[in-house]
């Protein structure tokens, strides 16, 4: 199957500092990324499409402005953190669709887990 | 409101024991039924399913749609150990966001 890498695999960093995970499509190119947050023991939760050359589209409830995300490539796309806070630390992962169309399936990143002191 | 509902949450069974895991969904523009397998890390794809009634399988791995009821399981026959984890269910509809259920824990004893 197509590869889906992600990096940093684990960041820890102060309250208040900015991370930045990237995402990237190794084998394919991928006009639609996602971007999902982990809790432990909880399902995956959809934050925000994010499409090749336009704004991100963000699920209800998640802050745009907190968490920004730039799909500059058909290959790469980031999520920042932004301000970071303690309740931010969770398991991030990102997931690639390999090509257009929402029939296709889409792959998963090994993730990052992001802890903020 | 779109829902993906997966039963049991979590199962504990032995090696060479057969299992069947279950999704419903009630959602709108439905296109796939998707299941994944996450151990420690991301998920890693198993099926996706788009007809009724077809049968995908790889190995001892085994999935079926049934649109009509709204519903699919994931069978896994002669378990192993190696088969612990978490199993996802997801549905995809015209946008292809990914919809997740939340999860059936298997745990298979030596």
């Amino acid at each position: 199957g197509a590869v889906v890498s992600q990096h940093p695999s684990r960041v820890i960093c102060k309250s208040g500092t900015s991370v930045k995970i990237e995402c990237r499509s190794l084998d394919f190119q991928a006009t639609t990324m996602f971007w999902y947050r982990q809790f432990p023991k909880k399902s995956l939760m959809l934050m925000a499409t994010s499409n090749e050359g336009s704004k991100a589209t963000y699920e209800q409830g998640v802050e745009k402005d907190k968490f920004l995300i730039n799909h500059a490539s058909l290959t790469l796309s980031t999520l920042t953190v932004t301000s970071a806070h303690p309740e931010d630390s969770s398991f991030y992962i990102c997931s690639a669709r390999d090509g257009a169309g929402p029939e296709k399936t889409q792959y998963f990143g090994p993730g990052t887990r992001l802890t903020v002191l | 409101e779109d829902k993906v509902v997966q039963s049991p949450l979590s199962l504990v069974v032995h090696e060479g024991d057969t299992v069947t895991l279950n999704c419903s969904y009630e959602v709108t523009n439905f296109r796939s039924l998707l299941w994944y397998k996450q151990e420690k890390k991301a998920p890693t794809f198993l099926f996706m399913l788009t007809s009724s009634g077809i049968e995908k399988k790889s190995g001892r791995l085994s999935s079926i749609l049934d649109k009509k009821e709204l519903f699919s399981i994931l069978n896994i026959t002669a378990t192993q150990t190696g088969d612990s984890a978490v199993y996802l269910c997801a549905y995809s509809g015209n946008t292809g966001k990914l919809i997740f259920g939340q999860g059936t824990t298997l745990q298979v004893k030596p």
